[in-house]
């Protein structure tokens, strides 16, 4: 099955600068890759997703590459705030899995002012 | 659009009893619901697949009768936890796949349900 490996397990940085968390999947059957944002207690939230026939997609401060070849994806959050401070995980997706997930063991970042 | 829901969102149950979460899609058909497991600091869990009229597709390592799973409508899974003993105390998390929506793969998620059992 899919194995999803996730770094750092934690991170810290300072207000307005930038973070990254990269990803590895095993699955070369994976087409689908989508970032989470869950805080304590709270339901996992999309914030940004990547599909196999992409390699880089934009929204606003964050941003997903994806390299296909080398079976990893990454996360770039520019200009942090506080308010970014959450756990993060990242999922793929296999086609044969009937779109179920497969999630990293998520990375703790910690924003500080 | 896309919302789910979950009844309960906490239960405090006695060891031995059984628990039963609802999980609903409140503005669109779900073809298939997922159900998830998540222990305090860890990551999510995949439990089972469900779709709807038919039986669930459990990961290894997960007992289909301690987790009963029914998906009998587009719009609703329940998750029953039999018998349920401290080591089952989590938060439980449900998602569904839209069945019109553009995006197939795309997964919607409810808010949880914490389970203690004491």
């Amino acid at each position: 099955g899919e194995n999803v490996e996730q770094h750092p397990s934690t991170l810290s940085v300072q207000e307005g600068d930038s973070a990254v968390i990269k990803c590895t999947y095993s699955d070369s059957a994976s087409n689908y890759f989508p970032w989470y944002k869950q805080e304590l207690g709270k339901r996992p939230q999309l914030i940004i997703d990547i599909r196999s026939n992409v390699g880089e997609k934009k929204d606003q401060r964050i941003a997903v590459t994806l390299n296909k070849t080398a079976k990893h994806f990454s996360l770039h959050i520019t200009e942090t705030q506080p308010e970014d401070s959450a756990v993060y995980f990242c999922a793929a997706s296999p086609t044969n899995s009937g779109y179920a997930l497969n999630f990293g063991k998520g990375t703790s970042l910690l924003v500080t002012p | 659009g896309a919302v789910v829901s979950q009844h309960p969102s906490w239960v405090i149950c006695k060891s031995g009893t059984s628990v039963k979460i609802e999980c609903r899609s409140l503005d669109f058909q779900a073809t298939t619901m997922f159900w998830y497991r998540q222990f305090p600091k860890q990551s999510l869990m995949l439990m089972a697949t469900s779709n709807e009229g038919s039986k669930a597709t459990y990961e290894q390592g997960v007992e289909k009768d301690k987790f009963l799973i029914n998906h009998a409508s587009l719009t609703l899974s329940t998750l029953t936890v039999t018998s349920a003993h401290p080591e089952d105390s989590s938060f439980y998390i449900c998602s569904a796949r839209d069945r019109g929506g553009a995006l197939e793969d795309t997964q919607y998620f409810g808010p949880g349900t914490r389970l203690t059992v004491l």
